[in-house]
Formats: structure tokens, C-alpha cells, sequence
């Protein structure tokens, strides 16, 4: 069945350092994929997606892309900030799927 | 604005208690699904819903139950034959069953047991 493998966590960086979590991905279709970030006690909410082969999504300096060669969807931001601390989940919905699959997410804390 | 409401955001249950958690959306979608999550760990499917008046089982239907009677609505039930309820509860919705189309969250509601 589908499946999403993110990096573990818990990562600690410093402000301004360049963060890279890492996320794969076993699905039998053409998936969607999804980073969803959930700040505490909060639910989820959509970072960015892409919908298909070499899409870039992007959205408040994180970015992804998907790359169907090495089924990877990868989650890059050049400086992070103290505020991106949070926990992030990667996401597919394969077609004809009614459900996200995510990985287990991956703690993110940042330093001042 | 618009959004999902999930209340309370914090139910005790005795043994032996069934529980409603409730969850409202006001952005007209279709579709509305239930997750459970565990620390540590991602989101488990528990039921979902495309349409009002029907639901389909997730991968952890077991000791929970659900209602569509209304778009706006879609409320779960945590019966007493959940042996493991405590947990993080998070409802979503999306326009339709779409996989493109990104789900929106609730805040969550977070079961104890006493």
C-alpha cells in the first residue's frame, strides 16, 4: 500500500541555518503530495503541495519538489526563524485514494 | 472566515462512556474525514464522509462511529469498545474526495480517560 517515510526527528538548528527534511514516498498511482505543519495544540495546516512530476511547491519561504525519479518530495527553507518551530508532516493522496497518507512527522525547533 | 470548529478542545471519558466529539464546517465543502493522532506518530484515518448521508470506514474504525446528516456536520462518536481512546482528534474537510485538492483542519480535540 501507499506509504510516506519522513526524516526523524527531533532537529534543532540555529536562526538564519538552512533546513532540509527529508520525505519519501511508496505509492502504486500518480500521487499528490503534501508538507502540512502543526504548531502546538493546534491542527494542521497546508505549507504547500505538488501535483505532479518536477512541480515546485512553494509558500513562506519553504520549498518542494517533487521528483518521481526518487519518489522524494523534500522540504527546504534557506533561513529558518525561531516562529518556523513546529512539527511537519508529508503527505500523499494517490488517484482514486479518499485519504492522506502521511509519514510521522518530524519536529522541527529553532535557537535564537 | 471561514473554517472547521472541533469543541471541546479538551473531554475527559470515564470507562465505560461513550463520547461525542463535535466538528462544523462553514466553508460548504463536500467531503470531511476523522484522524486520531498519537504521539509521535502520523495521522490515522478513522472514518470519512464524500457526502451528507453516507461514510465510509478508515483504517481505524473500530470503537467509533460517526453521522452526516447535514453538510455542516460531522460528528464522532467514541464508544466504550475503543479500549485505547486517548489520543489527539482532528477533524478535516476538503471540496470533494479529490486527491489534488488539500485538506483543511480543525484544531483538535484532545481525549483523556479518567
Amino acid at each position: 500500500g501507499d506509504s510516506v517515510t519522513q526524516m526523524e526527528g527531533p532537529v534543532t538548528l540555529s536562526e538564519e541555518a538552512f533546513l532540509t527534511i527529508n520525505c519519501t514516498y511508496t505509492a502504486t498511482g500518480y500521487p499528490s503530495l503534501f508538507w502540512y505543519v502543526q504548531y502546538p495544540g493546534e491542527g494542521l495546516q497546508l505549507l504547500l503541495k505538488a501535483t505532479k512530476a518536477d512541480d515546485k511547491g512553494s509558500n513562506k519561504g519553504f520549498e518542494a519538489t517533487y521528483r518521481k525519479e526518487t519518489t522524494s518530495f523534500h522540504l527546504e527553507k534557506g533561513s529558518v526563524q525561531v516562529s518556523d518551530s513546529a512539527v511537519y508532516f508529508c503527505a500523499l493522496s494517490d488517484q482514486g485514494a479518499q485519504k492522506l497518507v502521511f509519514g510521522q512527522g518530524t519536529r522541527l525547533t529553532i535557537n535564537p | 472566515d471561514g473554517g472547521i470548529t472541533q469543541s471541546p478542545k479538551y473531554l475527559f471519558r470515564k470507562e465505560g462512556q461513550n463520547v461525542t466529539l463535535s466538528c462544523e464546517q462553514n466553508l460548504n465543502h463536500d467531503a470531511m474525514y476523522w484522524y486520531r493522532q498519537d504521539p509521535g506518530q502520523g495521522l490515522r484515518l478513522i472514518y470519512y464522509s464524500q457526502i451528507v448521508n453516507d461514510f465510509q470506514k478508515g483504517d481505524i474504525a473500530e470503537g467509533y462511529s460517526v453521522s452526516r446528516e447535514k453538510k455542516e456536520s460531522f460528528p464522532l462518536t467514541v464508544t466504550s469498545a475503543q479500549k485505547n481512546p486517548t489520543a489527539f482528534y482532528l477533524c478535516a474537510s476538503s471540496p470533494t474526495v479529490d486527491s489534488n485538492q488539500p485538506q483543511h483542519f480543525g484544531d483538535g480535540t484532545r481525549l483523556s480517560i479518567l
